[in-house]
């Protein structure tokens, strides 16, 4: 069955610094891409998607790029905030299936 | 704003004790979910409707059940709550389950707490 497969953290970064978070998965035909995001004591939000390959999702100074070839949407963003610590959950979507999510991906950024 | 609105944010209930969660929307969206949360572990997908038509999942408990009154409106009832049964359940729309209409959004979650 269709999967996905994301590092699941806990990643650390320093207030400024790149974030890369990684997101693999597998799947029948060409399914739709997202991110979401949790911040504490919330729902997800959802953040970015892309529905095609080589689409690329972008919200907030967050961007991932839906490459077939490497069946991957990584998540990145050029400087992070105090204000991103959040858990990040990469999730796939088929024409009348279920979501399916990858296990999430906590951020912490320190000051 | 459109949006999907749960009440009520924090629940206490008893071992054993019938509660009932609710989720509304404003976004009139055909679809509506309800997940199962833990410890910020991915959400787990309990049912959901397409209208009025219910879709439960495999291995949800019969313990939880759902109804969806109208196109706004869709309530959890967990039968006979048990400790295991503590966890944050979010409620989800999306306009179809096709392509281009399945992108879910999110209400804010109630925390149900089990004494």
């Amino acid at each position: 069955g269709d999967s996905v497969t994301q590092m699941e953290g806990p990643v650390t970064l320093s207030e400024e610094a790149f974030l890369t978070i990684n997101c693999t998965y597998t799947a029948t035909g060409y399914p739709s891409l997202f991110w979401y995001v949790q911040y504490p004591g919330e729902g997800l939000q959802l953040l970015l998607k892309a529905t095609k390959a080589d689409d690329k999702g972008s919200n907030k100074g967050f961007e991932a790029t839906y490459r077939k070839e490497t069946t991957s949407f990584h998540l990145e963003k050029g400087s992070v905030q105090v204000s991103d610590s959040a858990v990040y959950f990469c999730a796939l979507s088929g024409p009348g299936q279920n979501f399916v999510f990858g296990p999430g991906t906590r951020l912490s950024v320190l000051p | 704003d459109a949006m999907v609105i749960q009440n009520p944010r924090y629940q206490v209930t008893q071992f054993g004790k019938p509660v009932t969660l609710s989720c509304s929307q404003t976004l009139n969206h055909n679809v509506m979910y309800w997940y199962q949360q833990k410890s910020s572990q991915a959400p787990k997908l309990l049912f959901h409707y397409y209208d009025k038509d219910f879709n439960n999942e495999a291995d949800t408990p019969d313990n939880f059940q759902s109804r969806r009154p109208n196109t706004s409106f869709c309530f959890l009832d967990i039968r006979s709550p048990g400790l295991g049964d503590a966890a944050m359940y979010l409620c989800a729309t999306s306009r179809g389950r096709g392509a281009g209409e399945e992108t879910q959004y999110f209400g804010p979650g109630t925390r149900l707490l089990v004494l």
